[in-house]
């Protein structure tokens, strides 16, 4: 099926562990980011790219790790989970065509850290 | 900090009624978009006003863009229950990484 897609949806993990959130996108957009979403704080950027291998950070950076090895995945991963990322995570693709810019969002990935 | 601010920060209504939400921002824009969020899911685009454009129409969705103000409101007409949702305003500041920077939203209840 066409579009961006994130797994797992939710994901429960321990204080001090490694995860990693996936997003896949089928239209082969060169943009992609990551943002986190928590209330009162809206939607904050955590990591983008360009294209496959360029990557840059966003709002909020520390304590994620971004890879880009192909258009298609962005996989984003938590060295060591803290409590306070404890969020949900939307990955988003975006198409530009001219002036005309429009972001397609996954359904997002809800991850709790106990 | 976020770029863009909504206003109100909730909004209840009657189905039928109109519902205008507000959007603040703090720097220059390439274009000014706004977004949907139905419980659970993820962002929808709505609607994008370009930097040179003041006012744009998509069925019951109506957008206006005053630059000098940096503001922008979203009004949607003829208000069904199903329009509610929480409603994100996104700025372009036109650079090469199309980065999109959002506010905090504005949650929509729509009373049948």
């Amino acid at each position: 099926d066409a579009g961006i897609t994130q797994s797992p949806r939710y994901k429960i993990t321990e204080t001090g562990r490694q995860v990693t959130l996936m997003c896949h996108q089928t239209w082969s957009h060169s943009y992609m980011f990551w943002y986190r979403q928590d209330l009162g704080h809206g939607l904050r950027l955590i990591y983008y790219s360009a294209a496959a291998d360029i990557t840059d950070k966003g709002e909020v950076p520390d304590g994620y790790v971004v890879s880009r090895s192909k258009t298609e995945n962005f996989p984003l991963t938590l060295e060591s989970a803290t409590r306070s990322q404890t969020s949900v995570y939307f990955c988003a693709s975006i198409t530009r065509q001219g002036q005309h810019t429009e972001a397609f969002f996954g359904q997002g990935t809800r991850l709790t850290v106990v | 900090s976020q770029q863009g601010e909504e206003d109100p920060q909730a909004l209840s209504i009657q189905e039928g009624e109109n519902a205008t939400m507000n959007c603040s921002y703090k720097t220059s824009i390439n274009n000014l978009q706004w977004y949907r969020q139905n419980s659970g899911r993820g962002l929808v685009h709505l609607i994008l006003i370009r930097s040179n454009e003041r006012e744009k129409h998509s069925g019951r969705l109506r957008v206006t863009l005053d630059t000098s103000k940096k503001s922008s409101s979203l009004l949607i007409t003829a208000s069904r229950a199903a329009d509610t949702a929480s409603y994100f305003c996104a700025t372009d500041g036109g650079t090469s990484y199309g980065k999109l920077t959002f506010g905090q939203g504005t949650i929509l209840t729509v009373h049948p």
